[in-house]
């Protein structure tokens, strides 16, 4: 089976655009949970979609969202990017049905934020 | 948010030795994951735990769910210089539904001397 993964790899915005991260699961999975990870602060939550819903939410500001397909791929976006926003994103899978069970992760995108 | 304790947070050692890191936490999880992750890629899951007391092992590495279920300890034994990374502590809480999520430590970086 082919593993999670994630485009692009790496990105380079500025302050005040929008970037948009694309997932695609392990085949199978159906739900999607997206990690925020930074050097000072380990692996922040984001939220989580199972079935194209967003069944589970961190304290992130309203300008990070995002979405799943019915094919379970799965973008996130982040609108008004800050430089705080510099960070690995990281994508992961699971294939039951409870939230947040045993995940596998993509490679990652690394974002920065000039 | 919450996030486990663990420790240590680096650890520099020589080739062949034992390792040893753990999390612990103020409150009782169900299940205990250890993830590695190395440099740009996502964390790989390494071992599950889902009972008190359980211990397991993966090769070289042995993972123990606490009798208490407030911590979980990691060993690597014999170590060599394909285990650098950080070795990420999670845990899954009780309760029922979709709204758990996962706790994570921030990490254990092991840096081994050939």
């Amino acid at each position: 089976k082919a593993g999670v993964t994630q485009t692009p790899r790496y990105l380079i915005k500025t302050r005040g655009q929008q970037v948009t991260l694309s997932c695609s699961p392990i085949s199978g999975h159906r739900s999607v949970s997206w990690y925020q990870q930074t050097p000072g602060q380990g692996l922040q939550f984001l939220f989580e979609y199972f079935s194209e819903t967003q069944r589970n939410k961190g304290n992130f500001p309203g300008r990070f969202s995002g979405r799943q397909f019915s094919n379970s791929r799965s973008e996130m976006n982040v609108s008004t990017l800050e430089l705080g926003d510099s960070a690995l994103y990281l994508c992961a899978s699971s294939g039951t049905r409870e939230s947040q069970e045993t995940q596998y992760f993509g490679p990652g995108t690394r974002l920065l934020v000039l | 948010g919450q996030q486990l304790n663990q420790s240590p947070q680096s650890m520099f050692i020589q080739e062949g030795e034992d390792v040893s890191m753990n999390c612990t936490s103020s409150s009782i999880f169900n299940t205990w994951l250890w993830y590695k992750q190395e440099p740009g890629e996502g964390p790989v899951l390494l071992i599950a735990l889902y009972k008190a007391g359980e211990l397991t092992s993966n090769g070289r590495l042995t993972a123990q769910f606490g009798i208490t279920r407030k911590d979980s300890f990691l060993n690597i034994s014999a170590s060599i210089p394909s285990d650098v990374g950080i070795y990420f502590c999670a845990g899954i809480p009780p309760g029922a539904g979709n709204n758990r999520k996962l706790i994570w430590g921030l990490g254990t970086s092991l840096a081994v001397n050939p």
